[in-house]
């Protein structure tokens, strides 16, 4: 299995919703990432576990908050986003983070629409 | 910090043509460089990678890249282009696994 699954694929929701995007591998993958992706623009990153624990936010802001509750899950609880959040959000994961050389495998993503 | 700067947000070429999409990096220590190519609504799928070794690297789909030193530069070409490479094309920069992407290149490929 050399598959990340991102659910669900497409999420509205309403400025005072609260809702959660989630990501799963089976690859024992120990480092899992997540990215925001607008629209004719790269990959930006947003948050990366290496080991279950958060080593990189890259200055996210609060209504945005991720978990790690194993090794094989990642999630993004979201809560409070404006429509500027509206976004392809992207899960990937690798073998891990220090050697720098593994590439990362990357989920279709979930397209996210703020109302 | 590491970054890369893809040279180009629009390339294109007709079936059959060799595609050439342009890549040079900055970094302090010698970087893994990357290729990913998306297609709509879809992930991020590597192309080729470029961690040590041979500087030629053979990706899939037909396409390779060369690392050049001296010119900073991961360009990545194809000798023949067809109409199913028609995507976004991001070059990519790794350092202690914190991966950075360039701008990204659309390719179009005419009939």
């Amino acid at each position: 299995d050399t598959e990340v699954t991102q659910t669900p694929k497409h999420l509205v929701m309403g400025m005072t919703n609260k809702k959660s995007l989630k990501c799963e591998q089976h690859m024992g993958h120990r480092a899992m990432y997540w990215y925001k992706q607008k629209a004719k623009k790269p990959p930006e990153l947003m948050f990366v576990y290496s080991y279950e624990k958060l080593s990189i936010n890259e200055s996210v802001p609060s209504r945005f908050s991720p978990e790690c509750p194993n090794s094989s899950l990642l999630n993004l609880h979201l809560h409070a986003l404006q429509p500027e959040d509206s976004a392809l959000y992207l899960c990937a994961s690798s073998q891990d983070r220090v050697s720098g050389g593994e590439k990362l495998f990357f989920g279709s993503g979930t397209q996210l629409s703020v109302l | 910090a590491q970054s890369v700067t893809q040279l180009g947000s629009h390339v294109s070429v007709s079936e059959g043509a060799l595609v050439l999409l342009r890549c040079n990096y900055s970094s302090s220590v010698p970087p893994y460089l990357f290729w990913y190519v998306q297609y709509p609504n879809q992930g991020l799928q590597l192309l080729l990678k470029y961690t040590t070794g041979a500087t030629l690297v053979k990706g899939i789909n037909g396409f390779e890249a060369e690392f050049k030193k001296s010119e900073t530069s991961f360009h990545l070409t194809k000798p023949s282009a067809h109409m199913s490479d028609a995507a976004e094309y991001f070059c990519a920069v790794s350092l202690l696994g914190d991966m950075r992407f360039g701008a990204g290149t659309r390719l179009t490929v005419k009939p």
